[in-house]
């Protein structure tokens, strides 16, 4: 199986921070990777495709980054929306796996 | 307007078999490339994929668990069932559905997900 290791595990930010949140794999996933947005309660909702095309509809302050085994993801500037727990999920080969998940806290 | 929504017990005792039915809305998986998938979060813990199935009915399990689970689809209702035997309170979690279309590597939309608690 193909670990996904997601880096911090949290982080405090403030409104205005760029924020960024790094995912790694234990072995070569090409760029199939995405990225996932939590909030408490709710399904995740994809933010990040193919490792860096943007979903339709996700605000162009996230992007991503990365190849092969390391990946970022970037929020540019934060807003109070954006306060949620972020995952990476790998798609390269079964099974799929998930990351740890990054808490985005104030 | 693509969705999906997941429905089945909240409460099972240890040993019991679970069954979730997952309704999909919007698309079908009788079209060439389509594909649902589940995934669960137990409370305040991380995703874990647990199976998939695909139009032509292709399915994939995650090995951990392979043994225990059984995914169909029912294309006529439009839905997908997960079973899962032999619950355990380690399997309490939050239940989701989402589609996943072959051409892509991700999962988008998901359901809202159904709470299982497992308890005796």
């Amino acid at each position: 199986d193909i670990q996904m290791t997601q880096s911090p595990s949290s982080v405090s930010a403030s409104v205005g921070d760029r924020v960024t949140i790094t995912c790694r794999a234990s072995q070569d996933i090409s760029r199939y990777l995405a990225w996932y947005q939590q909030k408490p309660g709710k399904a995740p909702k994809v933010l990040i495709f193919s490792a860096s095309s943007l979903q339709s509809g996700v605000p162009s302050r996230f992007s991503g980054s990365g190849s092969g085994t390391d990946f970022t993801l970037t929020i540019s500037s934060l807003q109070p929306e954006d306060f949620a727990t972020y995952y990476c999920q790998q798609g390269n080969s079964f099974p799929l796996t998930f990351g740890g998940g990054t808490k985005v806290e104030i | 307007q693509i969705t999906l929504k997941e429905s089945g017990p909240t409460l099972v005792k240890p040993t019991q078999t679970l069954t979730v039915t997952c309704s999909l809305s919007g698309f079908s998986l009788s079209v060439s490339g389509e594909g649902v998938g589940w995934i669960r979060q137990p409370p305040g813990k991380a995703l874990e994929w647990l199976a998939l199935i695909y139009w032509d009915g292709d399915e994939r399990y995650n090995p951990s668990l392979k043994n225990r689970l059984t995914i169909t689809k029912d294309t006529p209702k439009n839905q997908v069932v997960l079973t899962m035997t032999n619950m355990d309170p380690v399997d309490t979690a939050t239940y989701f559905c989402a589609r996943r279309l072959l051409a892509y590597n991700y999962f988008d939309p998901w359901g809202q997900g159904t709470l299982v608690i497992v308890s005796s």
